[in-house]
């Protein structure tokens, strides 16, 4: 079945450490994205790529790093820079075209501060 | 600021009642409107998609779209306990295939027996 596999689905982070967030998708689609939804709140746009080796950044960037060095990856470094790092991160996929194309979403990973 | 607003709710609705969801959005340019339900600690799923003003019907949901009032709306007919989630409207405010959707906060809906 196709879809998009985050891991892991719980991370705990402690101060000043770097986490990676892993994101996979066996959907084919060129662009991929990394959202972050704080409770009761939407979700804001971190980072998206719409060709491998190629990523823009979204409204919230700072703190955050990501890489595409191929089509079915992309993932999101939280780093020590980042000061409120818990929330709930989504990755999600989908194809290029003329109209937005509807996104697919992984599981999503709750990152926690220990 | 490109903004999309929505009542966070929750807004509550005895079963088999018509909830109707509202959302309104900034830039005037936007292209594409989309609902997605989040059932709490879940990854958004997608709706309901609106490109055209006017009315879409899919099954038990309709979307309404009126770009000149900068509104989009679902309603859900013959609402079911299991409809009970979070509902997020998104907007897309650039073309050319750029998928930077813009989310709002949600809105909770509570659908009681």
């Amino acid at each position: 079945d196709g879809g998009i596999t985050q891991s892991p689905k719980y991370l705990f982070r402690k101060e000043g450490q770097n986490v990676t967030l892993s994101c996979e998708q066996n959907l084919n689609h060129d662009a991929m994205y990394w959202y972050r939804q704080d409770p009761g709140q939407g979700l804001r746009l971190i980072y998206y790529s719409q060709i491998v080796n190629d990523f823009q950044k979204g409204d919230i960037a700072e703190g955050y790093s990501v890489s595409r060095e191929k089509k079915e990856s992309f993932p999101l470094t939280v780093t020590s820079a980042q000061k409120n790092p818990t929330a709930f991160y989504l990755c999600a996929s989908s194809r290029t075209g003329p109209l937005t194309e509807k996104l697919f979403f992984g599981s999503g990973t709750q990152l926690s501060v220990l | 600021q490109k903004e999309v607003e929505q009542n966070s709710g929750p807004l509550s609705v005895p079963e088999g009642a018509i909830a109707s969801l509202n959302c309104t959005y900034s830039d005037r340019g936007s292209q594409s409107f989309f609902w997605y339900r989040q059932y709490s600690g879940k990854s958004p799923e997608l709706i309901m998609s609106i490109y055209s003003n006017g009315d879409k019907e899919d099954g038990r949901f309709t979307a309404q779209l009126n770009k000149a009032s900068q509104y989009v709306s679902l309603l859900i007919r013959d609402s079911q306990p299991s409809d009970s989630a979070t509902y997020l409207c998104a907007v897309n405010p650039f073309s050319g295939g750029y998928n930077k959707l813009i989310f709002g906060a949600g809105t909770r809906l509570a659908v009681h027996p």
